[in-house]
């Protein structure tokens, strides 16, 4: 059974057009994460939620936003896409508990974007 | 701000060989990740290592974690085509309040029939 899901898993928009990609899952994590990856290359975390708190990286684009509705649901908006916003985007989900200790992060299967 | 050396960045064995696949750090992890990541999918978690010094194993694939919580390797015995794919190890911070998974830069793996 699906647990993280993302949607649409490929998704192609014009150069300067805003697009919005979508998380769901079923595990009730608490914390929800955004990733870039390039080709072959590590995920690169653009920002996560935990819960409705949100926490942008340094080195995220202004042109990069997220919203997260409520603990299943969290969109990541790219208000004006650019060709080199091409990649693929990974959205995951962990618990973290009231220790503090982070439980194993859950990745979704993506969504590749293409900028024409 | 911890790092996460994987190496080595690229392997390209014939099938039944074996190959290790080393993550090192100066830093202590409270507990790390080992995934794999087939093309235009989102990586596929193998194993969470916790424990210093514990070692686990799924059919072929056999994880290591160091005794110091620093680092990390993952054996393959007798590769197969299957096991082609980008392996990632990924390190979750020792307390404080920081939910970012360290990265390293992952291994591509190629296994050629």
């Amino acid at each position: 059974d699906a647990m993280v899901i993302q949607n649409p898993r490929y998704q192609v928009t014009q150069f300067g057009k805003p697009v919005t990609l979508s998380c769901s899952q079923t595990l009730n994590h608490n914390v929800m994460y955004w990733y870039q990856q390039k080709s072959s290359q590590a995920p690169k975390l653009l920002f996560h939620y935990y819960d409705k708190d949100f926490n942008n990286e340094a080195d995220t684009p202004d042109n990069f936003q997220s919203r997260r509705p409520n603990t299943s649901f969290c969109f990541l908006d790219i208000r004006s896409p650019g060709l080199g916003d091409a990649a693929m985007y990974l959205c995951a989900t962990s618990r973290v508990r009231g220790s503090g200790d982070q439980e194993t992060q859950y990745f979704g299967p993506g969504t590749r974007l293409l900028v024409l | 701000t911890q790092l996460l050396e994987q190496s080595p960045q690229f392997l390209s064995i014939q099938e039944g060989e074996n190959l290790t696949v080393y993550c090192n750090s100066s830093s202590v992890f409270s507990s790390l990740q080992w995934y794999r990541q087939e093309p235009g999918e989102g990586p596929v978690l193998l194993v969470t290592v916790v424990t210093g010094g514990e070692v686990k194993k799924l059919k072929r694939l056999t994880f290591q974690f160091g005794d110091a919580r620093k680092d990390s390797s993952l054996h393959i015995t007798a590769a197969q085509p299957g096991d082609t794919g980008l392996y990632l190890c990924a390190g979750a911070p020792s307390g404080g309040s920081n939910y970012k998974l360290t990265f390293g830069k992952g291994t591509l793996l190629t296994v050629n029939p």
